[in-house]
């Protein structure tokens, strides 16, 4: 299909680990973002993954790229009532060279004690 | 500084009114951005502004005008507008080049009323 995709909803006790799943498009994205936004606010570069990488880490992030399948995942570990947002994935979008990112639906993240 | 500014936080318009929104960015960045957000959606692309120029324009409406007076600044003049254009409008900026990351800021909460 033309649209990345993502689950919309994930409910998530504080301290376990939280997994958010993207489907994305174009086999040739040079860079998949990942963004967050917290209520009120604008968009935070939260990480990315060059397409040469299966695996990123970054602190408690941990982003996982599968190109055969065009699927990319953000893995919080032990989260915590600030990581309560929507997580949205980007992709470049085709032929395109001036940054326009194609954004997921976003996943709204509810963290509960 | 990493910061993409953007005034007010906050407007309330009639239908009648000629309001502008500002945005501002001092990361030398060459590429700037406006983008659409409804509530519970992802942002959607409206104008990109490369080198000062106008680069692409994503079928918006004439009643949305934008401006970049220079590298740093971005404006987006509102005349006539409608109440369904009530939204965040979020500035962003990039390097300018393909596959960069794109800095929001947080964005001015627009109601037309």
């Amino acid at each position: 299909g033309e649209d990345v995709e993502q689950s919309l909803f994930l409910s998530v006790r504080e301290g376990d680990s939280s997994v958010i799943n993207c489907t994305y498009t174009d086999s040739s994205s040079t860079y998949l973002y990942w963004y967050k936004q917290e209520p009120g606010a604008g968009l935070q570069l939260l990480t990315y993954i060059f397409s040469n990488m299966d695996m990123k880490q970054d602190q408690r992030l941990t982003v996982l790229l599968n190109k055969k399948d065009k699927h990319l995942s953000l893995r919080i570990a032990d989260t915590q009532t600030g990581d309560s947002a929507i997580y949205f994935c980007a992709e470049p979008r085709r032929a395109d060279s001036w940054g326009k990112l194609q954004f997921g639906a976003g996943t709204q993240v509810v963290v509960t004690p | 500084d990493t910061e993409v500014t953007q005034t007010p936080k906050h407007l309330v318009m009639g239908m009648t009114n000629k309001k502008s929104l500002k945005c501002e960015q001092h990361m030398g960045h060459r590429a700037m951005y406006w983008y659409k957000q409804k509530a519970k959606k992802p942002p959607e692309l409206m104008f990109v502004y490369s080198y000062e120029k106008l680069s692409i324009n994503e079928s918006v409406p004439s009643r949305f005008s934008p401006e970049c007076p220079n590298s740093s600044l971005l404006n987006l003049h509102l005349h006539a507008l409608q109440p369904e254009d009530s939204a965040l409008y979020l500035c962003a900026s990039s390097q300018g080049g393909g596959g960069e990351k794109l800095f929001f800021g947080s964005g001015t909460q627009l109601s037309v009323l």
